[in-house]
């Protein structure tokens, strides 16, 4: 079964450092992996996905993730963080559901906080 | 456009009582899911529907929980009777189609059994 494991609870980086949030996945055939965020009292906002192609993909808000198949990993990087994107993040896989359909595995998360 | 609307925003209800959330998705969009999120644990999905018709449930907890989708756009959620480890937030997501990759989600019912 597909699985998504998100090794940090909380990473805590200053303002204007690179941030990086790891995550790394199991999946049968070709993952398709998927970042969200959740700010407080919100619904998950989607932020970026890898299906096929290059490995660095580009998301909402200055945020990245590089693709690695080797090490089953789909990290989530920004180059300089920003203390607005203190939040949890989810990382994700698509899973087939029950009759075919497609459902998304979260991992539990991991809350990153941005010092001023 | 206009996002996933879910209602009501919070409910507190005793154990064995009822509750029902409600969801109105995206205009258009032909699948809805419901997750349920516990606290410091990703969101975990009950009820798969294409239309109104259910495609995954398995993960439905069918002696308590029923979900239903009658004309193919609203969605409610029952709760009956609710037990204290059903404390989480219910999040309603949609998308175009079940081949879509990804949901576009509400701001969830965050719900607390007392």
């Amino acid at each position: 079964a597909q699985s998504v494991a998100q090794p940090e609870d909380q990473v805590n980086v200053a303002e204007g450092n690179p941030l990086t949030v790891k995550c790394t996945y199991s999946v049968s055939g070709n993952p398709y992996l998927f970042w969200y965020v959740q700010y407080p009292n919100r619904g998950l906002q989607f932020l970026l996905k890898y299906i096929t192609g290059d490995n660095l993909v580009k998301g909402s808000y200055g945020f990245e993730a590089e693709f690695n198949k080797s090490q089953t990993s789909f990290h989530l990087k920004k180059p300089s963080a920003l203390v607005s994107d203190s939040a949890l993040y989810f990382c994700a896989v698509r899973d087939m559901g029950g009759t075919g359909g497609f459902k998304t595995i979260f991992g539990a998360g991991t809350r990153l906080f941005v010092k001023a | 456009e206009a996002g996933v609307a879910q209602s009501p925003r919070y409910k507190i209800i005793e154990k064995r009582q009822s509750v029902a959330f409600w969801c109105n998705p995206i205009s258009g969009h032909a699948t809805l899911y419901w997750y349920q999120q516990i606290l410091g644990q990703g969101p975990k999905l009950l009820i798969q529907f294409q239309n109104n018709g259910v495609v995954d449930d398995s993960q439905l907890p069918k002696d308590r929980f029923s979900a239903e989708r009658l004309k193919g756009v609203d969605s409610t959620l029952k709760i009956q009777p609710a037990k204290l480890e059903d404390s989480a937030v219910y999040l309603c997501a949609s998308s175009l189609d079940r081949e879509a990759h990804w949901g576009t989600f509400g701001s969830g019912t965050r719900l607390t059994v007392v």
